[in-house]
């Protein structure tokens, strides 16, 4: 059965204060893992497709990464607007549906 | 454009009621979805349509019924809901069903059954 485990729970930091969120995943054969920001009563907001290890994608201050076991979404310099839910989620080779974590919550203070 | 709109934004409804939730995407895709999304908890799959047939239903009770009139339209019709199916509830949509297509969610809508 396809896994996700999300690290931390809940991250506080401060503004400019870089930091790295994990998401580790158990999957026969991943098709894809995926990282979504989550506003409070918002809908997901697409973040980074990642398909094989050693990929990484870049969006202005957020990184991700991938390797064979995890992934992590780097924040560069935050600011509190990056405050939110951070969702990753994977697609077994198996699978039908995605697989989600259950979020890391970022809170930033100025 | 990465735009699924979702109506309404928020819902109150009593258990005898019948009301209906639209989705909409103009963005080509082909596989839309359903989800629920209960607090702090990360949205569990409720329906997947795949070229306006229904492809998966999660085991979702009858009170739930989807319906996909077109390629761009997605209805959740609910009926006779109880207190414990408040949540939000989610619309997306992906280029297909099959392979590792990115999944773009709508702004939801927030239902609550009293």
């Amino acid at each position: 059965e396809d896994q996700v485990t999300q690290s931390p729970e809940a991250l506080r930091l401060q503004e400019g204060e870089s930091s790295s969120l994990n998401c580790s995943y158990t999957v026969s054969g991943l098709r894809g893992l995926f990282w979504y920001r989550q506003d409070p009563g918002k809908g997901p907001e697409f973040l980074f497709t990642l398909y094989s290890a050693g990929e990484e994608k870049e969006k202005e201050r957020l990184k991700a990464t991938l390797t064979k076991k995890e992934s992590f979404l780097h924040i560069t310099a935050p600011k509190p607007e990056d405050s939110a839910t951070y969702l990753c989620a994977v697609l077994g080779e198996y699978g039908n549906k995605l697989v989600f974590g259950a979020g890391t919550i970022l809170r930033v203070k100025s | 454009d990465t735009e699924v709109t979702q109506t309404p934004k928020h819902l109150v409804m009593g258990m005898t009621n019948k009301k209906s939730l639209k989705c909409e995407q103009h963005m080509g895709h082909r596989a839309m979805y359903w989800y629920k999304q209960k607090a702090k908890k990360p949205p569990e799959l409720m329906f997947v349509y795949s070229y306006e047939k229904l492809s998966i239903n999660e085991s979702v009770p009858s009170r739930f019924s989807p319906e996909c009139p077109n390629s761009s339209l997605l209805n959740l019709h609910l009926h006779a809901l109880q207190p414990e199916d408040s949540a939000l509830y989610l619309c997306a949509s992906s280029q297909t069903s099959g392979g590792a297509n990115t999944q773009y969610f709508g702004p939801g809508t927030r239902l609550t059954v009293l």
